[in-house]
């Protein structure tokens, strides 16, 4: 059975920074790439950021780019998300999302529970 | 990409049809994704590729479209069906969602 569990969210003063992790199991994680997508209060979802399985190769969204860094080790089946430099539009819940084969053309098959982020003085 | 998703809400009764569209601004081939969301909870994966239903999802669930036009066609609503609807692009980065449709009933 496939579980991805978020973990690190939390409150966060504005230009603070929070690591968000992503436990997954039930999978061959290396052979999947992986993504974040967050949801505002009340809002609709947003695509935030992509890795694929070999590291090899991140996307981000505008609103993130040069704030956030994706990452992932494959020997602990994690997935992270290094977010810099909060603003208070970050607050949403975080989702950790896996893919069905690459993200790119292959699509979400699975989403963890979520993790609150916060950012607010 | 933008992609708009209509209605963005509506009211159906138990055992009705419902059917949720979807536009692309351009094309997306078929790399078309469905999700479904209840409140509180995180989204469900309901389709991808426009029309393949992701495994252990009811066949009461369809999708349709290629290009720019797409549908999700939900038959005989249940009440556990009453949720928010989203569609994804992943043809191209930045991926995209439509603002949502709630199904609520009337």
């Amino acid at each position: 059975e496939v579980q991805l569990l978020e973990s690190g969210g939390g409150l966060v003063q504005p230009g603070g920074s929070l690591r968000l992790s992503c436990a997954a199991s039930g999978f061959t994680f290396i052979s999947y790439s992986m993504l974040w997508v967050r949801q505002a209060p009340g809002k609709g979802l947003e695509w935030v950021s992509s890795i694929s399985g070999d590291t090899a190769t991140t996307y981000y969204a505008d609103s993130v780019k040069g704030r956030f860094t994706i990452s992932r080790d494959n020997s602990k089946n994690t997935l992270y998300l290094q977010m810099n430099s909060l603003r208070a539009e970050d607050t949403a819940v975080y989702y950790c999302a896996k893919c069905i084969s690459g993200c790119h053309k292959g699509g979400i098959d699975y989403w963890g529970q979520g993790t609150l982020v916060t950012v607010s003085s | 990409i933008q992609m708009t998703q209509s209605p963005s809400s509506l009211s159906a009764s138990v055992g009705d049809r419902v059917t949720i569209t979807c536009r692309a601004s351009q094309s997306i081939n078929n790399y078309l994704a469905w999700f479904q969301q209840k409140p509180g909870q995180a989204p469900k994966s309901l389709i991808y590729a426009s029309s393949s239903l992701q495994s252990g999802v009811p066949s009461k669930f369809s999708g349709s479209g290629s290009g720019t036009d797409f549908t999700l066609t939900i038959n005989s609503l249940q009440p556990e069906d009453f949720a928010t609807y989203y569609c994804q692009q992943y043809d191209s980065y930045p991926f995209t969602f439509g603002g949502g449709t709630k199904v609520a009933i009337k």
